[in-house]
């Protein structure tokens, strides 16, 4: 059974530092993994797809990269801001196209100013 | 940018009574999803949708939940009989085939008193 988890649970940091947020997953069989931003009360919202064959992929100020074979992927952020406080989620979609995705409980990210 | 877009954003309802929840999926996205998230832990899977049948389904996804395309346009959950521990955020996401990312809706957060 797939079992996401993510490191830390929280991190507070100043403003402009650079930072990683960690995801493992236990089975490597994935299609794709996903970093979605959740603030409080609120939906998600997709930041990054990484498909199977992908090594990473970024958009502006976030670079997410996959490690399959080793079951990791890693968010940077680079030079955070206020705005960037929120829990961060990374889910993995199993199998194929029709696989549920499957959550870790987020990183809480505070970014102070 | 295209939206999922779920109402109500919050329902209070009494125990025992049926609640509808409703999404308006993405216009050329062909699967749909239910997720839920009690406060506190993990976005969970409950059910995928497609071709107008249920594709696959969570074992939270029991006899007191279904699911419906009414008109073409509408993706609802029902709750037939609700319980306390029915109360958390639903969020619908729907998806293509061929990219595999999902768009979640900022989601109906339900609350059973």
């Amino acid at each position: 059974k797939q079992e996401v988890t993510q490191i830390p649970a929280a991190l507070s940091v100043p403003e402009g530092e650079n930072l990683v947020l960690n995801c493992s997953f236990t089975d490597s069989a994935i299609y794709n993994l996903q970093w979605f931003r959740q603030d409080p009360g609120k939906g998600l919202t997709s930041l990054l797809l990484i498909q199977s064959s992908q090594r990473e992929q970024t958009s502006g100020r976030l670079n997410a990269s996959l490690d399959k074979s080793s079951g990791r992927s890693t968010l940077y952020i680079a030079a955070s801001q206020p705005g960037d406080s929120a829990t961060y989620l990374c889910a993995v979609r199993n199998g194929g196209s029709q696989g549920n995705l499957i959550f870790g409980k987020g990183t809480k990210l505070s970014v102070k100013p | 940018e295209p939206e999922v877009t779920q109402t109500p954003s919050h329902q209070v309802t009494q125990m025992g009574q049926e609640v509808i929840l409703r999404c308006v999926p993405i216009s050329n996205h062909l699967y749909f999803y239910w997720y839920r998230q009690i406060l506190g832990q993990k976005v969970e899977f409950l059910v995928s949708f497609y071709n107008n049948e249920i594709s696959e389904k969570s074992e939270i996804f029991d006899d007191q939940f279904s699911v419906e395309r009414p008109d073409g346009s509408n993706f609802t959950l029902k709750i037939r009989s609700t319980k306390l521990e029915d109360s958390a955020m639903y969020f619908c996401a729907s998806g293509q085939v061929d990219r595999g990312g999902y768009t979640f809706g900022s989601g109906t957060r339900l609350t059973v008193v």
